[in-house]
């Protein structure tokens, strides 16, 4: 079974710090995600990175930055975290599936960290 | 640009109901469909896709879905809910050609009522 796991649950932080989330998979996946979730928003897509020290821009990536040092080892940096980002954090790893007749991502998922900033 | 619509935010059915949960997306070329679900505190979890082929696909937990491209949707359905698929459920989609990264719904909260 693949599995994608994120160092924390619940993460509480004052407004101005800064804050890491490391998301570690462990079965070789070329790309992992970085999505928040927000209530009847559904999940909006930060940063992506499809190899070690490769890294793009998703839809939100205002306020954020990542690392991938290592394959297995995706971060995501909130630089001086406020208020508006307290969210719940999904991260994801996925083969792409590349044959004659496909092309598309199968995505797993992280357990989350629900992220409060006071 | 692909999008996707989940026609209600919330849907509620009695134990033992069916349970239907509405999708669509807009394209100009036959997608792959993916729903995810997730329970809660935890990830989302795929329930079923659909790629090629059999456009009936049969996912986890009694959960069916069904690709029909005149309506340019892709409902997914359960003849008999049970108190445990209360949870949120994710339609995604895709496109060939394009990034590869799945564009996911608002999502539709499942609550059951015994």
């Amino acid at each position: 079974d693949v599995k994608v796991t994120q160092s924390s649950r619940y993460l509480v932080k004052r407004t101005g710090e800064k804050v890491f989330l490391e998301c570690v998979q462990d079965m070789d996946h070329e790309n992992m995600f970085w999505y928040r979730q927000d209530p009847g928003l559904g999940l909006r897509l930060i940063y992506f990175s499809y190899d070690v020290k490769m890294k793009e821009k998703g839809d939100i990536p205002e306020g954020y930055s990542v690392s991938r040092e290592k394959k297995e080892r995706f971060s995501l940096i909130l630089e001086s975290a406020s208020t508006n980002q307290t969210s719940m954090y999904l991260c994801a790893s996925s083969l792409t599936i590349l044959t004659v007749t496909l092309s598309y991502n199968e995505q797993f998922f992280g357990p989350g960290t629900r992220l409060t900033v006071l | 640009a692909q999008s996707v619509t989940q026609l209600g935010s919330h849907v509620s059915v009695s134990e033992g109901a069916l349970v239907l949960l509405r999708c669509n997306y807009s394209s100009s070329v036959p997608p792959y469909l993916f729903w995810y679900v997730q329970y809660p505190n935890q990830g989302l979890q795929l329930l079923l896709k659909y790629t090629t082929g059999a456009t009936l696909v049969k996912g986890i937990n009694g959960f069916e879905a069904e690709f029909k491209k005149s309506e340019t949707s892709f409902h997914l359905t359960k003849p008999s809910a049970h108190m445990s698929d209360a949870a949120e459920y994710f339609c995604a989609v895709s496109f060939p050609g394009g990034s590869y990264i799945p564009t996911f719904g608002r999502g539709t909260s499942l609550i059951v009522h015994p």
